[in-house]
């Protein structure tokens, strides 16, 4: 199974961008890239997914490398309700997903 | 429209016992997808089920096994408990189940084994 690489944890100042990588060298060509969230004792929660194209949407951005072997995503003003557990994930055709440990998201007011 | 739901939101068994989880999907949604998060984790993908069978599995053994009713929802089965199966249990629910459609998830059902 493809695997992804986050950094375990991230600092942001609240009302600034923030940048969150994720490495996925063994992508295979119809694997989706997904990002959810999760804040604790809650289940996690969509944030935003895209196959080759950048993506946008009112929670976030997606920017995928051309390569596909990286992705980030991009909060464009953090605020403290972002503060999180992001998960990079990569899904397959089937609908076969595989989480990594994700990285923890500290917003400082 | 109530989203996923998971039921019970928490349970507590004996080793060797054998637990039944549910789940309800979210309304148009027709596959469903089972995690077990341990603490500190993140979700490993158990099984999904779609059109009433298992499409796809996680590793994880045979004791782990599930079953979708005609209306969608989904039931997971734990044979043999063993202290190691103590963790979140989380369904999602999707329409289809290609990877380019997003998933809801439920807020998961505690279980501990003791």
């Amino acid at each position: 199974d493809a695997k992804t690489t986050q950094p375990n944890s991230m600092e942001s100042n609240e009302e600034e961008p923030v940048h969150l990588p994720c490495n996925h060298s063994t992508i295979s060509g119809t694997d989706y890239i997904h990002w959810y969230r999760q804040l604790p004792s809650q289940g996690p929660e969509y944030v935003i997914h895209g196959l080759t194209s950048n993506v946008n949407n009112r929670m976030a951005s997606l920017a995928i490398a051309e390569d596909r072997k990286s992705s980030t995503l991009i909060l464009h003003r953090a605020t403290l309700r972002d503060a999180a557990v992001y998960y990079c994930i990569l899904v397959n055709n089937a609908g076969k997903s595989t989480f990594g440990d994700g990285t923890t998201l500290t917003v400082k007011p | 429209d109530a989203g996923v739901t998971q039921s019970p939101t928490h349970l507590i068994k004996t080793r060797g016992q054998q637990v039944t989880l549910r789940c309800s999907p979210k309304s148009g949604h027709d596959t469903v997808s089972w995690y077990q998060q341990a603490l500190g984790q993140g979700p490993q993908f158990i099984f999904q089920y779609y059109e009433e069978e298992e499409r796809q599995r996680g590793n994880f053994p045979d004791r782990f096994s599930g079953h979708q009713f005609p209306n969608y929802s989904s039931e997971l089965n734990v044979n043999a408990l063993l202290l190691g199966d103590s963790a979140l249990y989380l369904c999602a629910s999707s329409f289809r189940v290609q990877g380019g459609f997003e998933a809801f998830f439920g807020q998961g059902t505690r279980l501990t084994v003791v």
